[in-house]
C-alpha cells in the first residue's frame, strides 16, 4: 500500500505566475484535502474534494482552485502568485464519506520570488 | 468562529521528564479533536483523536490527551519524554462532517539529554 505522494518536492516561481501542484492519494482513499503551511505556522485548510466535487473550502481566494480526478489524485492550482503564497503545501487523503483520519503527504515547498 | 490556540510556541523538557502541551479550541458544536506530530522533512502524523465518550484518550507513542469541555481544552501529555519525541506538535479541530479542519500554530518540543 503506497502512502500519499506529492510532486514536485520544491518549486520556485515568480510573482504573477501560475502553479500546479499534484497529489496522489493513498490507495482506496476518495477524499483529498489541501493545506497551506507558512513558515512557523500551522496548516491552513484550503479545500477538500470528495468524489471529484469540492466538498469544503477554507478562507482562500478563488485564485486557489483544485481538481480531483477519477483515480482520486488531485491538483492544486494557484493563479497570479503573490509573495505570501510562499509556503509548504500539504495534501491529505482519507476514505470517504470524508473521514476523520487523514494521511498527509510530505508536501511541496513553493517559493515565490 | 472556529479556532485553535496553542499558547506555547516552544517547550524544552529533559529526557525522561513528563510533558504537557496545551490546546484550547473555539467551536460552535461538539468538537472533533486531534493531535498531530510533524518531524523535520516528514508529513504530519496523527497521534490521537477524540470524538465522544471517555474524555481521556490514548494514542500512539505513549501519548494521551484529556478533553475538558468546561475549559475548552484538549491537552496532550506524555509521562516520560524520549529524545525522539523532539518535533512540532499541532492540535486540530474538525467539522462535524470532516469537510474542514482547523489547526493551531503548533508547539515545538525540544528534548534535553
Amino acid at each position: 500500500e503506497t502512502g500519499v505522494t506529492q510532486s514536485p518536492t520544491h518549486l520556485i516561481k515568480t510573482r504573477g505566475q501560475q502553479v500546479t501542484l499534484r497529489c496522489s492519494s493513498q490507495s482506496g482513499h476518495n477524499t483529498v484535502s489541501w493545506y497551506q503551511q507558512a513558515l512557523g505556522q500551522g496548516p491552513q485548510f484550503i479545500f477538500q474534494y470528495y468524489r471529484e466535487e469540492e466538498n469544503g473550502r477554507g478562507n482562500f481566494p478563488p485564485r486557489f482552485s483544485g481538481l480531483q480526478f477519477p483515480n482520486y489524485s488531485s491538483e492544486l492550482n494557484v493563479n497570479a502568485l503573490e509573495l505570501d503564497d510562499s509556503a509548504l503545501y500539504l495534501c491529505a487523503s482519507s476514505s470517504g464519506p470524508p473521514g476523520d483520519t487523514q494521511y498527509f503527504g510530505p508536501g511541496t515547498r513553493l517559493t515565490v520570488l | 468562529a472556529q479556532s485553535v490556540t496553542q499558547p506555547d510556541i516552544h517547550i524544552t523538557v529533559s529526557e525522561g521528564a513528563s510533558l504537557e502541551l496545551r490546546c484550547n479550541y473555539s467551536y460552535g458544536a461538539t468538537p472533533y479533536l486531534f493531535w498531530y506530530v510533524q518531524s523535520p522533512g516528514q508529513g504530519l502524523q496523527l497521534l490521537l483523536k477524540y470524538f465522544s465518550g471517555d474524555t481521556l484518550v490514548q494514542g500512539i507513542k505513549g501519548f494521551e490527551a484529556e478533553f475538558k469541555r468546561s475549559q475548552s481544552s484538549f491537552n496532550l501529555r506524555k509521562p516520560s519524554v524520549h529524545w525522539s519525541d523532539a518535533a512540532e506538535y499541532f492540535c486540530a479541530v474538525g467539522a462535524i462532517n470532516f469537510n474542514k479542519f482547523y489547526f493551531g500554530s503548533g508547539t515545538k518540543l525540544n528534548v534535553k539529554p
